[in-house]
C-alpha cells in the first residue's frame, strides 16, 4: 500500500548526540518536505526537495540538514542535538506531474525530546 | 506574498451540531488550490477537502463542505453532524507551485 513512513515515532536523546530522522514514501512522489511543529501549533517548513540530489532550505531556519539520494528516502540529520530542537517533525510528499500539484501527504511524525 | 489567516484559535461545538471554521487568504494569483487538513491529537495529518480556485462549485466530502468565496478570498469549512472523532486541529492551506502555505490552525473541541 502506498504510504509515507517516519521512524522513529518517538525519540528521547541527550544533548550533543547526532540523530537522523528517517522518512520514506512508496508513492513515487518527486517532492518531499520536512516541517517542524510544536504540539498543537502551526507548521514551519524547514527543508524541501524537488527530487534526487535536490534540497532547499525552508522558511524557518534550522540547524538540521537533509539529503535526497533516492526518490523514496528523505532523511533529516541533527549533528548535535540541543533542548531547543525538542519538537515534532513531520515529513510530507507530493506529486509533481499531475494536479493538484501541491497537495501534500503526511507521515505520522517523529516526536523528538532532547534532554 | 501569499498568507493564510485562521482567526479562530479554538472553537467548541456540541456533538451532532454544525460548526464553521473560518479561513481567509491573500493572493494575486487566479488559479490555485485550497485545502483543509485535519490533525487529530497525536495522530497523522490528513486531507479533509480540497478546492480548485477556478471551480465555482463548492467542494463537499460527506459531512464536510466548504464555502469558497473567491472575490472575498474566503474559504470556510462547515462540519455537519459533528462527531467526537472530529476533534482535532484544522489547518487551512493555500497551494501554489510546489509549496503549501498553512494557516496557524483552529483547535476544534467536540462537546458530548
Amino acid at each position: 500500500e502506498a504510504d509515507i513512513y517516519q521512524t522513529p515515532r518517538y525519540l528521547v536523546i541527550g544533548t550533543g548526540k547526532k540523530i537522523t530522522l528517517e522518512c520514506s514514501q512508496t508513492m513515487g512522489h518527486d517532492k518531499m518536505y520536512w516541517y517542524q511543529q510544536d504540539p498543537g501549533m502551526e507548521l514551519h517548513l524547514i527543508h524541501y526537495s524537488y527530487g534526487v540530489n535536490s534540497t532547499e532550505k525552508g522558511d524557518l531556519s534550522s540547524e538540521s540538514t537533509v539529503s535526497r539520494i533516492r526518490t523514496e528516502h528523505f532523511p533529516l540529520t541533527l549533528e548535535s542535538a540541543r533542548p531547543s530542537h525538542t519538537s515534532q517533525y513531520l515529513c510530507a510528499s507530493s506529486e509533481r506531474t499531475r494536479p493538484p500539484y501541491n497537495e501534500q501527504f503526511f507521515g505520522p511524525g517523529t516526536r523528538l525530546t532532547v534532554l | 506574498a501569499q498568507t493564510v489567516t485562521q482567526s479562530q484559535p479554538e472553537m467548541s461545538v456540541q456533538e451532532a451540531e454544525t460548526v464553521t471554521l473560518s479561513c481567509t487568504y491573500d493572493t494575486s494569483e487566479s488559479d490555485y488550490y485550497l485545502f483543509w487538513y485535519k490533525q487529530p491529537p497525536s495522530r497523522q495529518m490528513i486531507l479533509v477537502i480540497r478546492q480548485e480556485a477556478y471551480k465555482q462549485q463548492n467542494a463537499t466530502e460527506n459531512r464536510f463542505s466548504v464555502n469558497f468565496q473567491k472575490a472575498a478570498k474566503s474559504f470556510s469549512l462547515k462540519i455537519s453532524d459533528s462527531q467526537l472523532g472530529d476533534a482535532a486541529m484544522y489547518f487551512c492551506a493555500y497551494g501554489l507551485d510546489d509549496k503549501i502555505i498553512f494557516g496557524k490552525g483552529t483547535r476544534l473541541h467536540i462537546l458530548p
